[in-house]
């Protein structure tokens, strides 16, 4: 079974200041891992993936996150915050074989103050 | 154009009493899923379709129902709501996994 542990349930900083939020997977076979934001009062859409080959993947409204198999981790960055930055971020995995199962962790507030 | 559409945005029903919340897409994507997120928690998946082939979580509670009846639609059918039902149900579609394209879901209450 795959899990996905996110350990901040907020973070919060002030804008320009860069951020990180952490993310750490769990799973007895290989996966893909996702990050997706979430604002108020709306769906989930896509920030960025990882399926394969380089491990610093980049995604939309310059967040990049990277992949690290030994530390089982994809943690999710941003130089420089902004206040329309304020949402929920969900990190996700999925199995590589043909299972579409995607499995979220229990998502970070990021709070980006003036 | 929104392409995943769950109708109601908002529902209210009574405890026990059945209720059907639905899900359409435009995209024409084989696979779409059901999740169930309560306030502060992870999205929780419910079951998902692979055309018709229907995948049904373990944990997922025989309370919970769903019927696909064409690629276009999807329907979450709660027979007996309880208080623990109260969530924000979110709907998904992807055509192969590596996007999922969700609707601004439907939050349910239970009174």
């Amino acid at each position: 079974a795959q899990s996905v542990t996110q350990l901040d349930s907020q973070v919060p900083v002030f804008e320009e200041a860069p951020v990180e939020l952490r993310c750490n997977y769990s799973s007895s076979v290989s996966v893909y891992l996702f990050w997706y934001v979430q604002y108020p009062n709306q769906g989930l859409q896509l920030l960025l993936k990882y399926l394969s080959g380089s491990t610093l993947v980049k995604g939309i409204n310059g967040f990049e996150a990277e992949f690290n198999k030994s530390q089982t981790s994809f943690h999710l960055r941003k130089p420089s915050v902004h206040i329309s930055d304020t949402a929920e971020y969900f990190c996700a995995v999925r199995r590589m074989d043909s299972s579409y199962k995607l499995i979220f962790g229990s998502g970070t507030r990021l709070l980006v103050r003036p | 154009d929104a392409m995943v559409i769950q109708n109601p945005r908002y529902q209210v029903t009574q405890f026990g009493k059945p209720v059907t919340l639905s899900c359409s897409q435009t995209l024409n994507h084989n696979v779409m899923y059901w999740y169930q997120q309560k306030s502060s928690q992870a999205p929780k998946l419910l079951f998902h379709y692979y055309d018709k082939d229907f995948n049904n979580e373990a944990d997922t509670p025989d309370n919970f129902q769903s019927r696909r009846p064409n690629t276009s639609f999807c329907f979450l059918d709660i027979r007996s709501p309880g208080l623990g039902d109260a969530a924000m149900y979110l709907c998904a579609t992807t055509p192969t996994g590596e996007k999922l394209f969700f609707g601004s879901g439907t939050q349910l209450s239970v009174l």
